[in-house]
């Protein structure tokens, strides 16, 4: 088993529908947890942070964790076409030396 | 743009040969860290170097090594390139390499392709 989860998708929606994206993991250490966006044959750019458990908005994005599920759902409304790219959630322990494991990444398409 | 930088963009090479990927990181920024990303495996973490030592190691191969230079640019050099070496490989860059406290800034990548 995948210590994250991540449905590979690809999921299809319409212009302004709200998008939600989640990802499952198995580490209970996991404190950090932050959400990538990459566009096709670039590099992933990070779009939210989140600390522990709880929610954070920024414009239409809003991330969300439940550590009692071990359960973070990235959400995005008024999707444009502009948001289609692979959406990537990551997460990592408190330790220096721990390493920042990525789920595989879910590809959003927003069709006008 | 992050302010990540990686040359080549692009390499096309032949089983058994021997590449260097080379990466700039962001100005001020001391860690860096190298991933691979293949169709299967997604990004895999592989090695991150802080002020020119080697920090924390992830899943990377024998035949794979990096280094850090006193200019904070990083290396990766990949040896014996088998054709299942072929993917995208990205650095990231960091202020201090303090971990999940930080946010890693991410280059464009280099495309390497093995046959």
């Amino acid at each position: 088993q995948k210590e994250v989860e991540q449905d590979p998708g690809p999921l299809s929606v319409p212009e302004g529908a709200i998008v939600s994206l989640n990802c499952t993991y198995s580490n209970s250490a996991f404190q950090y947890f932050m959400w990538y966006r990459q566009y096709s044959r670039k590099g992933p750019e990070l779009l939210m942070y989140t600390y522990s458990s709880g929610n954070k908005e920024d414009g239409r994005f809003t991330a969300q964790v439940d550590k009692s599920s071990k359960y973070i759902s990235l959400f995005i409304r008024d999707s444009q076409p502009s948001d289609s790219a692979t959406y990537l959630c990551a997460m990592k322990g408190a330790s220096n030396t721990d390493k920042l494991i990525f789920g595989t990444g879910t590809r959003l398409q927003v069709f006008p | 743009d992050s302010g990540v930088t990686q040359t080549p963009k692009h390499l096309i090479t032949a089983t058994g040969q021997r590449v260097t990927l080379r990466c700039s990181p962001r100005s001020g920024d001391l860690s860096v860290y190298w991933y691979q990303q293949s169709l299967d495996q997604g990004l895999q973490f592989l090695i991150q170097y802080y002020n020119g030592e080697e920090r924390a190691k992830g899943n990377i191969l024998e035949r794979f090594s990096a280094q850090q230079f006193p200019d904070l640019h990083s290396e990766l050099n990949l040896s014996s390139l088998e054709l299942g070496d072929s993917a995208l490989y990205f650095c990231a860059s960091s202020p201090r390499g303090a971990g999940g406290r930080e946010t890693q800034y991410f280059g464009p990548g280099t495309r390497l392709l093995v046959l």
